[in-house]
């Protein structure tokens, strides 16, 4: 089974600042989507950037981007000029074949945001 | 566009108390979720499905049941309700690389 693990359960970082989240995962699969999801407050789960494993470019939304190493299987997300409604838990996911595709979710990383 | 939506989005149960968290979405989409979260912890699968009639078990099924006669609905049943089904209940489902998730319902047991 697929294997998720973000091992800083809490970050901060100012306002305007730049902040990494780590997440590593473990497969066997070549082919294969991972993703950062977002969940505020309000609970409500937010794609906020997904990349293709084939892909060797990494993904780029706005203010946030990937640093994608396959063979590391790395995949940690770069939040550039951070703002205060960045902050919530963010989660680092995988897609299982195994599972039906379903996404397999690392325990998520709280983000503090501080003025 | 809905999109998908749960209900309820809060609810209260005894101990042995049954219910269904209903699922329902307008995508169009084969694949399906239920995922659990427990504080301080990411999303458990607890079943999912493929298409209409095909469900199977993820990681965290016992105590639960799902049933798939639609493509737009994935009702959740708990049968005799167990205070460590305490949680926020998700469902999702899927198109090619994205998956949309509701609003939650946030489930105590007492």
């Amino acid at each position: 089974a697929q294997t998720v693990t973000q091992s800083q359960p809490e970050m901060s970082v100012q306002e305007a600042e730049t902040v990494t989240l780590s997440c590593t995962y473990d497969t066997s699969e070549s082919d294969y989507y991972l993703f950062w999801y977002k969940q505020p407050p309000s609970r409500q789960m937010i794609l906020v950037i997904r990349q293709e494993a084939y892909k060797q470019q990494n993904a780029t939304e706005n203010r946030f981007s990937v640093n994608f190493q396959k063979a590391a299987k790395s995949f940690s997300l770069k939040i550039s000029d951070s703002q205060l409604g960045d902050a919530a838990m963010y989660f680092c996911a995988y897609i299982s074949v195994d599972s039906g595709y379903a996404l397999n979710f690392g325990k998520g990383t709280s983000l503090l945001v501080t003025p | 566009n809905a999109g998908v939506t749960q209900t309820p989005k809060f609810r209260i149960l005894k101990i042995g108390q049954s219910m269904t968290l209903q699922c329902t979405q307008d995508m169009n989409h084969n694949y399906m979720y239920w995922y659990r979260q427990d504080p301080g912890m990411g999303l458990k699968l607890i079943y999912y499905s493929v298409g209409a009639g095909i469900t199977d078990k993820g990681e965290v099924p016992n105590g639960y049941n799902v049933s798939r006669s639609t493509t737009e609905d994935f009702p959740l049943r708990l049968e005799l309700a167990a205070p460590s089904q305490t949680s926020v209940y998700f469902c999702a489902s899927r198109d090619r690389g994205h998956a949309f998730f509701g609003q939650g319902t946030r489930l105590t047991v007492v």
